[in-house]
């Protein structure tokens, strides 16, 4: 079973909408929690990166939310733009161990 | 500064054949790694290095072998390709290895095994 679940798997969205993709995970001891942003052919592209102290974390229009009790985080995209469809990867790193856990991802389509 | 580039971009390989995919960075990074990306199964580590002389084994290293013999260069070998590997094939590398290190990835390398 993936350590890390993403929800939903796809959506579209209007241009100047907002939305929020959900990430659950199982990774413990838990270290940090990052959101990668994915455009079509390209590598990954950290967005923000949350450890277990910090609940909230802003780039932009893209803000990351993290509870650690519940081992849920969220990515809230505000005002939309076409430049914002991509994958938006969540991944999870343990503490004491190098290895970082990925989602499949969530795969946005901003149409105008 | 050009971060991590791969080459090549893409290529078409014939099963059983040899191909090294190359991965450098100039960033002066320690931690180097190669993952590949399948639709439906996100990203998966093959190997990764971390510091120059070191290797180890990722989530998937079956058919994969690595060398790190100076800090900027990882290159990823598959001695003798199968269909299975056809992917995409991402190296990052971030400047430690510990777990708060976040990992840069390069633009990645579309191959594709008849």
């Amino acid at each position: 079973k993936n350590q890390v679940e993403q929800s939903p798997q796809s959506l579209i969205i209007l241009e100047g909408k907002n939305c929020t993709l959900q990430c659950n995970y199982t990774v413990s001891p838990f270290s940090n929690l990052r959101w990668y942003k994915q455009d079509t052919g390209r590598g990954p592209v950290s967005l923000t990166i949350m450890t277990f102290s910090e609940n909230t974390k802003s780039n932009g229009r893209y803000t990351a939310t993290l509870d650690a009790d519940t081992k849920q985080s969220s990515l809230h995209i505000t005002a939309s733009q076409l430049s914002d469809s991509a994958s938006y990867i969540c991944v999870v790193s343990a503490r004491g161990n190098n290895r970082l856990a990925f989602g499949k991802g969530n795969q946005v389509v901003v149409i105008p | 500064i050009a971060g991590i580039t791969q080459a090549p971009t893409s290529q078409i390989l014939a099963a059983g054949r040899r191909m090294t995919l190359r991965c450098t960075q100039d960033m002066r990074h320690n931690a180097m790694y190669w993952y590949r990306q399948d639709l439906g199964l996100g990203l998966r580590l093959i190997h990764y290095s971390n510091t120059a002389g070191t290797t180890g084994k990722g989530e998937v290293p079956d058919g994969y072998s690595v060398s790190r013999a100076n800090t900027d260069d990882f290159p990823l070998t598959l001695a003798s390709a199968v269909p299975s590997q056809t992917s995409v094939y991402f190296c990052a590398s971030s400047d430690n290895s510990g777990s708060a290190d976040t990992q840069y990835f390069g633009p990645g390398t579309r191959l594709t095994v008849l």
